[in-house]
């Protein structure tokens, strides 16, 4: 099956800083990528839907200039956290699909990223 | 605006009963909908979805849109089914797809 990879797995930022996830399909072109966040022992939670070209569709709730998303190739989709502070720990998960194949609607999701905010 | 409801936070049961993981949605359109699964410590991957009519380690879904319904069943559990697993909705929302999740549902099978 298609691969998504994410890095970094984890990060540990001081406060204040920002924080860039990237999120990339290795095998297939992702023009639509999906950003979620997990809280432990919770479901996924979906942030942001992004096409590749085009600004980022964010859900209700989702702070637009504190994660931003940049979706600018058909292989890369990176999601930074700006100012970061403790309540945005989390773990943020990319999933990728290629819609332009008919039929072709499965998502194809990343390892996961454990970002911690000291 | 579209919603996946997974009712069951956890499901235990012995090794050989049947299984059932509920499902059920809300979408004004034609859903598509997706069961995927992650085992302990791995990334999520998908288990089957309704468009394929297939079946995946024994996991059969059938939609049921008269009662919006999209359960999961197994007719005998095995001790390596024991994962999260969680039912998905593709639709479209304001002109794009998105993907939502249910609250996923844990299956621990006993031996």
């Amino acid at each position: 099956g298609a691969v998504v990879s994410q890095h970094p797995s984890w990060v540990i930022c001081k406060s204040g800083t920002s924080v860039k996830i990237e999120c990339r399909s290795l095998d297939f072109q992702a023009t639509t990528m999906f950003w979620y966040r997990q809280f432990p022992k919770q479901s996924l939670m979906l942030m942001a839907t992004s096409n590749e070209g085009s600004k980022a569709t964010y859900e209700q709730g989702v702070e637009k200039d504190k994660f931003l998303i940049n979706h600018a190739s058909l292989t890369l989709s990176t999601l930074t956290v700006t100012s970061a502070h403790p309540e945005d720990s989390s773990f943020y998960i990319c999933s990728a699909r290629d819609r332009r194949i008919l039929m072709n609607t499965e998502a194809f999701f990343g390892q996961g990223t454990r970002l911690t905010v000291v | 605006a579209q919603r996946v409801t997974q009712p069951e936070k956890l499901l235990s049961v012995f090794k050989g009963a049947p299984v059932e993981l509920k499902c059920n949605y809300s979408y004004s359109g034609s859903p598509e909908l997706f069961w995927y699964v992650q085992y302990s410590r791995q990334r999520l991957q998908l288990l089957l979805r309704h468009i394929s009519r297939e079946s995946i380690k024994g996991f059969t879904a059938d939609l049921n849109k008269g009662e919006t319904s999209f359960h999961l069943k197994k007719p005998f559990a095995q001790e390596e089914d024991s994962a999260m697993y969680y039912c998905a909705l593709m639709g479209r929302d304001g002109g794009y797809n998105k993907l939502i999740f249910g609250a996923g549902t844990r299956l621990a099978v006993h031996p």
